[in-house]
């Protein structure tokens, strides 16, 4: 089984909807994160969480939220979403030595 | 802030030996790392490299850094069609309490 996994793996919705994309981890890491990837843009980042009670904002957290459900569940929402979020998102988790182990990706299409 | 910087592409015949380059500008970066991520999947750590070490090799990679230069570079020898991917260098500092700080990636396309 793998490491870290991520629902839905494909995902087609309209412009406004409300989305959410869940990653689970069963390494054991606190450190979880949530990138978005664009072709050229290589990863960016949108937000990051060290522990349960830790939640940070990444390069380009506008029109995303997350929840850090425990210590091996971390949700992505985007609360109205809209055509230029159309792109790949990925999930990662990393221990203390931040070397990170990234999930299969979502790829999300918004009409 | 902290940058990280690749060509964004790279073609090589198979056979021959590809270096990938990155360059950094965190002067305390202590941990570089190489990722790969192959068409639809996501990323997976190729290798890495402490700042207090000038050169490693893993079998057909080989990777240099220029402390002095902030410059990294990957080498992959004898390139197959199979090494055709992104390439992603990543960099983060001993006090690991921010993110690793990606480059855009470098798009090895590998002709037989």
């Amino acid at each position: 089984d793998a490491d870290v996994t991520q629902t839905p793996r494909n995902r087609i919705t309209k412009t406004g909807k409300r989305i959410m994309l869940e990653c689970s981890q069963t390494k054991g890491h606190d450190r979880m994160y949530w990138y978005r990837q664009d072709p050229g843009l290589g990863l960016q980042l949108i937000y990051y969480s060290f522990d349960v009670k830790d939640i940070n904002k990444g390069e380009i957290s506008d029109g995303y939220s997350v929840s850090r459900q425990a210590q091996a569940k971390f949700s992505l929402s985007l609360e109205s979403a809209i055509p230029n979020q159309t792109a790949l998102y990925f999930c990662a988790t990393s221990d203390l030595d931040n070397e990170q182990f990234f999930g299969p990706g979502t790829r999300l299409t918004v009409l | 802030g902290e940058d990280v910087e690749q060509s964004l592409f790279l073609s090589v015949r198979e056979g021959d030996s590809s270096v990938i380059n990155c360059t950094y500008t965190d002067s305390s970066s202590t941990y570089l790392y190489w990722y790969k991520q192959e068409p639809g999947a996501g990323l997976q750590l190729l290798t890495y490299i402490f700042s207090n070490m000038d050169m490693k090799q893993d079998q057909r990679l080989t990777v240099l850094l220029n402390k002095k230069d902030k410059h990294l570079s990957l080498r992959i020898a004898d390139t197959q069609t199979g090494d055709s991917a992104i390439y992603f260098c990543a960099e983060t500092t001993i006090s690991g309490n921010t993110p690793l700080v990606f480059g855009k990636g470098t798009r090895l396309s590998v002709i037989a």
